[in-house]
């Protein structure tokens, strides 16, 4: 268990609206990930953080923005949510080179 | 081409076969190699790093082919519980970023 949690866990919105994915740890690891995952594309990585008011960019970051105030928590934004971005969620930590990844959060945008 | 390509199966073996997955990676200077545990619904869960001597849980034995760019996994003697979606996992050493494979899926019947 690498401490872990997604907030919320579901969520219905409709498109236009703004949602913030919350993601909080608690072992204090530097590093911090957003993935979502779809059918036929698997785990694609959206932001990463590597440290309070530090992060990048990944592979499927339009649309998407995250911030990350204390070390405990990242959180994602969809500042104008569309139903292309209806996916699951994953939030992860690395220790070493291993990551680990909380419950996800499952979006739906109508 | 895909980074980390893997046979999307499913795999529909019996209880107590022996069953193994490939998969293979682009970057050749890629440096930590994982296998992935996928349950319905659920988040991935590490299930074993893979080392260039091969290593050996109980089990599974992950295997690694630097030359020919190929990670594999053996499961021995499965089990029901073993049904699930396996991920070939490879971190390229950039920033701790990792890529995902699409999953092999397993499903063991009794």
């Amino acid at each position: 268990d690498a401490g872990i949690t997604q907030s919320p866990r579901h969520k219905v919105t409709e498109t236009g609206t703004p949602v913030t994915l919350r993601c909080h740890q608690t072992e204090n690891h530097r590093y911090m990930y957003w993935y979502r995952q779809d059918p036929g594309h698997g785990l694609r990585l959206i932001h990463y953080s590597y440290g309070v008011k530090d992060t990048d960019k990944g592979e499927v970051s339009d649309g998407y923005s995250v911030s990350r105030s204390k070390t405990e928590d990242f959180l994602l934004t969809l500042e104008s949510a569309t139903s292309s971005q209806t996916s699951v969620y994953f939030c992860a930590i690395s220790r070493g080179p291993e990551q680990y990844f909380g419950p996800g959060t499952r979006l739906t945008v109508t | 081409r895909k980074e980390v390509e893997q046979d999307p199966g499913p795999f529909n073996v019996p209880e107590g076969a022996t069953v193994a997955f490939n998969c293979t990676y682009s970057n050749s200077a890629s440096q930590s190699f994982f296998w992935y545990r996928q349950d319905c619904r659920k988040e991935p869960k590490l299930l074993m790093s893979v080392y260039s001597s091969g290593n050996e849980d109980g089990r599974f034995t992950a295997q690694l082919n630097r030359a020919s760019q190929y990670i594999s996994l053996l499961i021995r003697d499965s089990k029901l519980s073993d049904s699930a979606t396996y991920l070939c996992v490879v971190n390229d050493n950039a920033g701790n970023m990792l890529t995902f494979g699409g999953g092999t899926r397993l499903m063991v019947k009794p």
